[in-house]
């Protein structure tokens, strides 16, 4: 089945600093989201990206759609403490019975005031 | 606007018995869908609906049974509960499958 690689597994930041992660897929996907998960809640979508090389911003976040589909890249700028929590990527290839979304095992963001 | 409702919040059970978990949502949407988290497997598809009506499964089935209720309800139950279903449980929705899917806030269940 289609598996996501999500790296890094967890990272340890100063507020301020700028993050980046990435989810890489050994398939093609037509749909890559970006959801945040704080403790003990749901995960929250962040951004959606439809588009092979599309890029799209929500705030201080940009999402990039790989140009070989296969992967994905989420950037959050000028991190601040409330961006502490667990990000997943997810990817969907979509079209018959293919859009099941296949999710990353997430990164682990700290953010250090 | 409430987004995706899940009741209970928290659940312990014992081995063997049965419970239903609630999920509604109030976004009109097709497409609902039930996922476990556990740690380190990440999210899981157990269920989902693409459409009122229809019920199809997902990657980790066994254990559970699903009922698409209305529209805005989707259910899901297990009937003889064992300790390896304690676990996270969420529910999604979507406008319609292929979309975006937006959670509910979960239900934490152990089974001792």
């Amino acid at each position: 089945g289609q598996q996501l690689n999500q790296s890094p597994q967890s990272m340890f930041i100063q507020e301020g600093e700028d993050v980046s992660m990435n989810c890489t897929s050994s398939s093609i996907f037509n749909t890559w989201l970006w959801y945040k998960q704080d403790p003990g809640e749901g995960p929250v979508l962040l951004i959606a990206l439809y588009k092979a090389g599309e890029l799209t911003s929500n705030g201080r976040l940009t999402a990039q759609f790989g140009i070989t589909r296969k992967d994905s890249f989420l950037n959050i700028s000028a991190s601040i403490p409330s961006d502490v929590g667990i990000y997943f990527c997810a990817g969907q290839l979509g079209g018959g019975s293919n859009y099941k979304l296949t999710f990353g095992k997430g990164t682990l963001l700290t953010v250090n005031p | 606007n409430a987004g995706v409702t899940q009741t209970p919040k928290f659940q312990v059970l014992k081995t063997g018995q049965s419970m239903t978990l609630q999920c509604a949502q109030d976004m009109n949407h097709n497409s609902m869908y039930w996922y476990r988290q556990d740690p380190g497997m990440g999210l899981r598809l157990i269920y989902y609906s693409a459409s009122e009506g229809t019920t199809d499964k997902g990657e980790v089935p066994n254990g559970y049974n699903v009922s698409r209720l209305n529209k805005r309800e989707f259910s899901l139950r297990l009937e003889s509960a064992a300790p390896s279903q304690t676990s996270v449980y969420f529910c999604a929705s979507s406008v319609v499958r292929g979309r975006e899917q937006y959670f509910g806030p979960g239900t934490r269940l152990t089974v001792t």
